[in-house]
C-alpha cells in the first residue's frame, strides 16, 4: 500500500522567507504527483502536477521537484506572503486506469507579516 | 461556470439516521470520488466511480453507500452503520482519457457533517 508522509506538519515563518515543504512516498511506481492547497473549511486547489517522467514543475513563486527513485518531492515557495498561509497537501497517483490519489496529512503553513 | 458543487455545506445528523450528501459536476468528467477528511489527517478515499452505473469501494467504504445514475452526479449516503461519521467530506472529479497521466482532480467545496 502506498504511504505518503509530509514533513513538517506545521511551519510558521515571517513574510519574505523562502521555504521548502517535503513529501515522501513508499512506492516509487507512481504515475504522477500533485501538490494541493487547502484553505480552512474549503476544498482543495491543485497547485502543481508532476508527471513521473518529469523532474520539476514551476508556477509563479512555486517550484515542485520529484525524485521518483528515492520517493521524494519538495515544494519550494519563494518570497512567502501572508496569503500563502494554508495547508499544503501532497498526493501521488498509482494505477493506469483510474486517477486514484494517495494523500499525505499535509503541512500547515502560517506566514506572518 | 464549470466546476463541482456540493450540498449542503453543513449537515447535522441524529444518531440512527441516514443522510445523503450531494455532489454535482458540469466538467463532463468520467471519474468521480468521495473522500473523508478528519482534523490533522490526509484525505481517505471512500468510494470512486469511473463510469455511470459502476463504482468501487475505497479504503473506508464501511457504513457508506453511493450511486452513479448520471454522469454528472455522485451522491454519498452516510448510513447509521457508520459509527463515527463526523468529518469533512470532499467530492472530486477527473477526466479519464488519452491524457490520463496528466489529469488532475478537481474538488468541490466540501460538506461538514456533524452527528448530534
Amino acid at each position: 500500500k502506498q504511504e505518503v508522509t509530509q514533513i513538517p506538519a506545521a511551519l510558521s515563518v515571517p513574510e519574505g522567507e523562502n521555504l521548502v515543504l517535503n513529501c515522501s512516498f513508499t512506492d516509487s511506481a507512481i504515475y504522477n504527483l500533485q501538490w494541493f492547497r487547502q484553505d480552512p473549511g474549503k476544498g482543495l486547489t491543485s497547485l502543481l502536477l508532476i508527471q513521473s517522467s518529469q523532474r520539476e514543475q514551476t508556477s509563479g513563486r512555486l517550484n515542485a521537484s520529484l525524485d521518483k527513485s528515492s520517493g521524494r518531492s519538495t515544494l519550494y515557495i519563494a518570497a512567502s506572503q501572508p496569503g500563502d498561509s494554508a495547508t499544503y497537501l501532497c498526493a501521488v497517483r498509482k494505477g493506469s486506469t483510474l486517477g486514484r490519489l494517495y494523500f499525505g496529512r499535509g503541512t500547515q503553513l502560517t506566514v506572518w507579516p | 461556470d464549470g466546476g463541482i458543487t456540493q450540498s449542503p455545506k453543513y449537515l447535522f445528523r441524529k444518531e440512527g439516521q441516514n443522510v445523503t450528501l450531494s455532489c454535482e459536476q458540469n466538467l463532463n468528467h468520467d471519474a468521480m470520488y468521495w473522500y473523508r477528511q478528519d482534523p490533522g489527517q490526509g484525505l481517505r478515499l471512500i468510494y470512486y466511480s469511473q463510469i455511470v452505473n459502476d463504482f468501487q469501494k475505497g479504503d473506508i467504504a464501511e457504513g457508506y453507500s453511493v450511486s452513479r445514475e448520471k454522469k454528472e452526479s455522485f451522491p454519498l449516503t452516510v448510513t447509521s452503520a457508520q459509527k463515527n461519521p463526523t468529518a469533512f467530506y470532499l467530492c472530486a472529479s477527473s477526466a479519464l482519457g488519452l491524457a490520463w497521466d496528466t489529469d488532475t482532480q478537481y474538488f468541490g467545496p466540501g460538506t461538514r457533517l456533524t452527528v448530534l
